[in-house]
């Protein structure tokens, strides 16, 4: 157990819905990364928050949003979704001062796009 | 995977030694880490390099060569639950994944 959490474990929904994925960091890490992994494309980095404020940006969509509370926990919002959305999506946190960038993962979520 | 190359499969034995290789592109290059997935859960962390030479850590070690743009896992001993996915991930100012290597050892 990383003690990252996410929520939900599964979501299954339908194309052109819209969902919210859940992230809490571990105590004490300031830096909340999402990540999603799909069969064919391996672990693709989204976005990374550090203490409420956008650090670092990689291949997410328009159609995906995120965002980090002040109390640190994190939301990845997915809309339109479509079929190629169907993936794990990770959250990571980070400890400061660690090695840089040591990530711990939470379980994930897997959304089934139908 | 974005500049980051790794076997895609590779078999051993149970008590053999392998070499999982990853060569990246060195632009922007912060540091090289290790990190182990078994299907359907979530990655842990292995190991991290950020200067030439060898980091041991058990029956794990990690190498890099930061000018051949270079890095191997050598899993020593192997056991039944080795039997994982292993991805290298270079860190510039975020972590970009290989794609991985799927390691299935054999009793």
């Amino acid at each position: 157990d990383s003690g990252v959490t996410q929520t939900p474990k599964h979501l299954i929904t339908a194309t052109g819905q819209r969902v919210t994925l859940r992230c809490s960091p571990r105590s004490g890490d300031l830096s909340v990364y999402w990540y999603q992994q799909s069969l064919d494309q391996g672990l693709q980095f989204l976005i990374h928050y550090y203490n409420g404020e956008e650090r670092a940006k990689g291949n997410i969509l328009e159609r995906f949003s995120a965002q980090q509370f002040p109390d640190l926990h994190s939301e990845l919002n997915l809309s339109s979704l479509e079929l190629g959305d169907s993936a794990l999506y990770f959250c990571a946190s980070s400890v400061p001062g660690g090695i840089p960038n040591e990530q711990f993962f939470g379980p994930g979520t897997r959304l089934t796009v139908l | 995977g974005q500049n980051i190359d790794q076997p895609t499969e590779m078999t051993a034995t149970e008590g053999a030694i392998v070499q999982i290789n990853c060569t990246y592109q060195t632009s922007g290059f912060n540091g090289l880490f290790w990190y182990q997935q078994h299907a359907g859960e979530a990655p842990t962390f292995l190991s991290y390099n950020v200067l030439d030479g060898l980091e041991e850590k058990g029956r794990f070690s990690s190498f890099l060569s930061r000018s051949k743009g270079y890095s191997y896992l050598l899993l020593k001993e192997l056991q039944m639950k080795d039997s994982a996915s292993y991805l290298c991930a270079r860190f510039t100012d975020k972590l970009i994944f290989g794609t991985g290597t799927r390691l299935q050892v054999f009793p």
